[in-house]
């Protein structure tokens, strides 16, 4: 069974400072990686994803993502954070020809200091 | 487009009454999924459907959960009788039929059970 896992219940980071938030994921065939974010009562807003191709993939607000296949990983990253970054971060896998259901990892929430 | 339009936004109940939330998918998509979100088990997928036909509904909780879609516009996720240990947000999502496509979600139905 497809599974994802976000090893980090919180990260934080000063503003102006590189983030990283973690993900790994489990399939048994090629996945398709996501990432959303979600802001306070709001609903999950898609940032960016991975299909095939380049491993490092672009997003909005200036977020980008790196597929590592032999670590199983997903990692999302912005080389500047800002404090409206600060939000709940969800990565999420769905297997490419099994099935159609997308499985959400567990959330870590970023919050950037000024 | 509006966007994935969920009503109510809150709802309160009494334990033992019944619950309708509802959904209006993004035209022309041919997904459909349930989400209830919690601080516990944060993102679990309820149920999907495809077409308005009901593929997987193995996360459903139990028998007083129950989903529909009748047409390709409108879904609701019924609870009856509701008690409350299903307190949570639930969300609805749609996408298109393509596989590589993300999902796009509304804004979420706080329900509150007392």
């Amino acid at each position: 069974a497809q599974s994802v896992a976000q090893p980090e219940d919180q990260v934080n980071v000063a503003e102006g400072n590189p983030l990283t938030v973690k993900c790994t994921y489990s399939v048994s065939g090629n996945p398709y990686l996501f990432w959303y974010v979600q802001y306070p009562n709001r609903g999950l807003q898609f940032l960016l994803k991975y299909i095939t191709g380049d491993n490092l993939v672009k997003g909005s607000y200036g977020f980008e993502a790196e597929f590592n296949k032999s670590q199983t990983s997903f990692h999302l990253k912005k080389p500047s954070a800002l404090v409206s970054d600060s939000a709940l971060y969800f990565c999420a896998v769905r297997e490419s020809y099994n099935t159609d259901k997308l499985i959400f990892g567990t959330g870590t929430r970023l919050q950037v200091f000024p | 487009d509006a966007g994935v339009i969920q009503s109510p936004r809150h709802e309160v109940t009494e334990m033992g009454q019944e619950v309708t939330l509802r959904c209006k998918p993004i035209s022309g998509h041919d997904y459909l999924f349930w989400y209830r979100q919690t601080m516990m088990r944060g993102l679990e997928l309820l149920i999907y459907f495809n077409n308005n036909v009901p593929i997987d509904d193995s996360g459903m909780p139990e028998d007083r959960f129950s989903a529909k879609m009748p047409n390709a516009s409108f879904s609701t996720l019924k609870i009856q009788p509701s008690e409350p240990r299903d307190s949570a947000v639930y969300f609805c999502a749609s996408r298109p039929g393509q596989m590589n496509t993300e999902a796009f979600f509304g804004q979420g139905t706080r329900l509150t059970v007392v």
